[in-house]
């Protein structure tokens, strides 16, 4: 069975500091991606990546960088955490063959940033 | 950058009814999918569609779409209160990218 798992459902933090959020996929995805999810904003592209060590930038990257040093995992970074980082996050994996376009969600993480 | 925009925002229904919910979307597209998410849960992939195909049917989902007005449905056939959740569509964002343009979704109540 396909999973996507992120390291926390639910995560306090205060402002300023350094946030980590892990996902690991197991189905040997090339492409990984972050999204925010906010009431009435719907799903928001953070940052994507197609191979290990690229990334491309989504839709809104600001505040955030993310690291893909291993095809499996796939960190999202939040360099100073401010209070309107508070979100729900999600990762995705998906492939460039087979079921490519579909996409493969973790459970996500709520941040709430203090 | 918004592709696919869902109606209604949100549906109420009794058991054993049958949801309908739209998308429409503004730029020409090779699928459009449906995902499911139950609250405070991940997206869930339902079904795609591919812009050569008109309907596709799922179990007791059944999905058109209408590549001349940029709009797909989603029906939902003798809904059950386990289908109360949020549907959202999806499109690709072109030019040969990976990346999922996601609509805002519809918040689907199924009252037992």
């Amino acid at each position: 069975d396909v999973k996507v798992t992120q390291s926390s459902r639910y995560l306090v933090k205060r402002t300023g500091e350094k946030v980590f959020l892990e996902c690991v996929q197991d189905m040997d995805h090339e492409n990984m991606f972050w999204y925010r999810q906010d009431p009435g904003l719907g799903l928001r592209l953070i940052y994507f990546s197609y191979d290990v060590k690229m990334k491309e930038k989504g839709d809104i990257p600001e505040g955030y960088s993310v690291s893909r040093e291993k095809k499996e995992r796939f960190s999202l970074i939040l360099e100073s955490a401010s209070t309107n980082q508070t979100s729900m996050y999600l990762c995705a994996s998906s492939s460039t063959g087979g079921h490519r376009d579909e996409q493969f969600f973790g459970p996500g993480t709520r941040l709430t940033v203090l | 950058s918004q592709q696919g925009e869902e109606d209604p925002q949100a549906l109420s229904i009794q058991e054993g009814e049958n949801a309908t919910m739209n998308c429409s979307y503004k730029t020409s597209i090779n699928n459009l999918q449906w995902y499911r998410q139950n609250s405070g849960r991940g997206l869930v992939h339902l079904i795609l569609i591919r812009s050569n195909e008109r309907e596709k049917h799922s179990g007791r989902l059944r999905v058109t779409l209408d590549t001349s007005k940029k709009s797909s449905s989603l029906l939902i056939t003798a809904s059950r209160a386990a289908d109360t959740a949020s549907y959202f569509c999806a499109t690709p964002t072109g030019g040969g990218s990976e990346k999922l343009v996601f609509g805002k979704g519809t918040k689907l109540t199924v009252n037992p």
